[in-house]
C-alpha cells in the first residue's frame, strides 16, 4: 500500500493563480481531510469528506473548493492565490469512528508570491 | 470551543534526559486523545493514543495517560535519544471524526 499520497512536493504561485493539490489514497478510507500548518499554529482544518459525494468545512475554508467523486481522490482547489495561502499542506485519511489512527500524505509546500 | 493546549517550544534536552511535553484539552463530551510526531520533511506520524479516561497509550518508549479529572494527556519519556528530535503534536478526535491539534513543541536532542 502507498497509503496517502500528494502531489506536488512544492509549488511557488503568483497572486491570482489557481491551482489544484492532488490527494489519493489506497487503504479505503471514508474519511478524508485537508489540513494547513503554519508555525506556531499546528493544524488546521481545511475542508474534509466523510464519503464520496459528501464534503464538508472545516475550522479555515475560505479560498478553498473540494469535491469528492470517488473514494480514492480528495483535490484541493485553490480558486485565486494569495500571499496568505502560503503554507504547508497535508491531506489525511481516515476509518470513521471514534479514536481511529490518522494517515498523512508527506504534505505540499505551497508558497504565493 | 473544543481545542488543545500543549507547551510552548522549544525544547532542548541532552541525550538520556527525562521528558514531558504537557497537553491539556477543552472538549464536550468524551474525545480520543493522541500524540503525533513529525520528522523533518515528513507527514504526521501517530505516537501513541488513549480512547478513555485512565487509558495509557504507549510506543517506542514514550507514555501518556488520559486523565479526565485534570482534562490532559502529557507526553512523557524517561530517556530521550538524538532519533527523538521532532515535532510533537497533541490532538483530540470528537464524535463526528473532527480532529484538533495543537500548536506543536519542537524537541530537540543533543548527543
Amino acid at each position: 500500500n502507498a497509503g496517502v499520497t500528494q502531489t506536488p512536493k512544492f509549488q511557488v504561485l503568483k497572486t491570482g493563480q489557481s491551482m489544484t493539490l492532488q490527494c489519493a489514497q489506497d487503504m479505503n478510507h471514508e474519511y478524508m481531510s485537508w489540513y494547513r500548518q503554519d508555525p506556531g499554529m499546528g493544524l488546521r482544518l481545511i475542508h474534509y469528506s466523510v464519503g464520496a459525494g459528501i464534503t464538508d468545512q472545516g475550522e479555515v475554508p475560505n479560498g478553498y473548493n473540494v469535491s469528492r467523486s470517488t473514494t480514492e481522490d480528495f483535490p484541493l482547489r485553490l480558486l485565486s492565490a494569495a500571499p496568505s495561502q502560503t503554507s504547508v499542506y497535508f491531506c489525511a485519511s481516515r476509518t470513521s469512528g471514534r479514536g481511529n489512527e490518522q494517515f498523512f500524505g508527506p504534505g505540499t509546500r505551497l508558497t504565493v508570491l | 470551543g473544543d481545542s488543545v493546549t500543549q507547551m510552548e517550544g522549544p525544547v532542548t534536552l541532552s541525550e538520556e534526559a527525562f521528558l514531558t511535553i504537557n497537553c491539556t484539552y477543552t472538549a464536550t463530551g468524551y474525545p480520543s486523545l493522541f500524540w503525533y510526531v513529525q520528522y523533518p520533511g515528513e507527514g504526521l506520524q501517530l505516537l501513541l493514543k488513549a480512547t478513555k479516561a485512565d487509558d495509557k497509550g504507549s510506543n517506542k518508549g514514550f507514555e501518556a495517560t488520559y486523565r479526565k479529572e485534570t482534562t490532559s494527556f502529557h507526553l512523557e519519556k524517561g530517556s530521550v535519544q538524538v532519533s527523538d528530535s521532532a515535532v510533537y503534536f497533541c490532538a483530540l478526535s470528537l464524535f463526528n471524526n473532527d480532529m484538533r491539534f495543537g500548536a506543536g513543541t519542537r524537541l530537540t536532542v543533543k548527543p
